[in-house]
């Protein structure tokens, strides 16, 4: 298999201010990883794919200016969610794979809950 | 996106009693695969299944990808396979995941 990192598991924040979560590739480079969302008792829904170098690609409905993503190497994307509210908290995960069209490892997985 | 539906979506089984979950896909896909989640959100890996059967142990699957589903069996079950499964499938590395099973395992 490959190892997928991702910190922190849980964070608690105030309204209005920023998280930044981290997504690693442990052993493996990765040029995308992805990001998904899970509310409670629901499936994953695809938010963006990361980019190294470039741009993210935001699935429809996920404002990009409150999801900000960040690919700067290989092995690392960041998923920042700025100015959160209540209606931000969830469960956030990412996914990376070795190649194309392989197999996708996921993360432990990122709990936030916005007060 | 791709369609994904899961069914059923509640099973309750009493323990060493086998199941079969299936995955129906709206599109031809190049990746499928199986996934358990376990009760603090972490996704486990068990299978990816383009196409084809394998096998691991209690668990199978089979993917007829030209009639788009797929159908994870467990057999023998135990207690520790409570949890939800799903199914996640997509053209690349992007996956859309289905409505999931949860499945409860009675001693």
């Amino acid at each position: 298999g490959a190892v997928v990192s991702q910190h922190p598991s849980w964070v608690i924040c105030k309204s209005g201010t920023s998280v930044k979560i981290e997504c690693r590739s442990l052993d493996f480079q990765a040029t995308t990883m992805f990001w998904y969302r899970q509310f409670p008792k629901q499936s994953l829904m695809l938010m963006a794919t990361s980019n190294e170098g470039s741009k993210a690609t935001y699935e429809q409905g996920v404002e990009k200016d409150k999801f900000l993503i960040n690919h700067a190497s290989l092995t690392l994307s960041t998923l920042t969610v700025t100015s959160a509210h209540p209606e931000d908290s969830s469960f956030y995960i990412c996914s990376a794979s070795r190649g194309t069209a392989t197999e996708a490892f996921f993360g432990q997985g990122t709990r936030l809950t916005v007060v | 996106g791709i369609q994904v539906e899961q069914s059923p979506p509640d099973l309750i089984l009493q323990e060493g009693a086998n199941s079969t979950l299936r995955c129906n896909f709206s599109d031809s896909v190049n990746n499928l695969q199986w996934f358990h989640q376990n009760p603090w959100g972490q996704l486990i890996n068990l299978f990816y299944i383009p196409s084809g059967t394998k096998q691991n142990g209690r668990l199978s699957a089979t993917t007829v990808a030209t009639e788009r589903y797929s159908l994870l069996y467990i057999s023998s079950s135990q207690t520790t396979d409570s949890g939800v499964y799903f199914c996640a499938v997509g053209e690349a590395n992007n996956l859309f995941f289905g409505t999931g099973t949860r499945l409860t395992v009675i001693p």
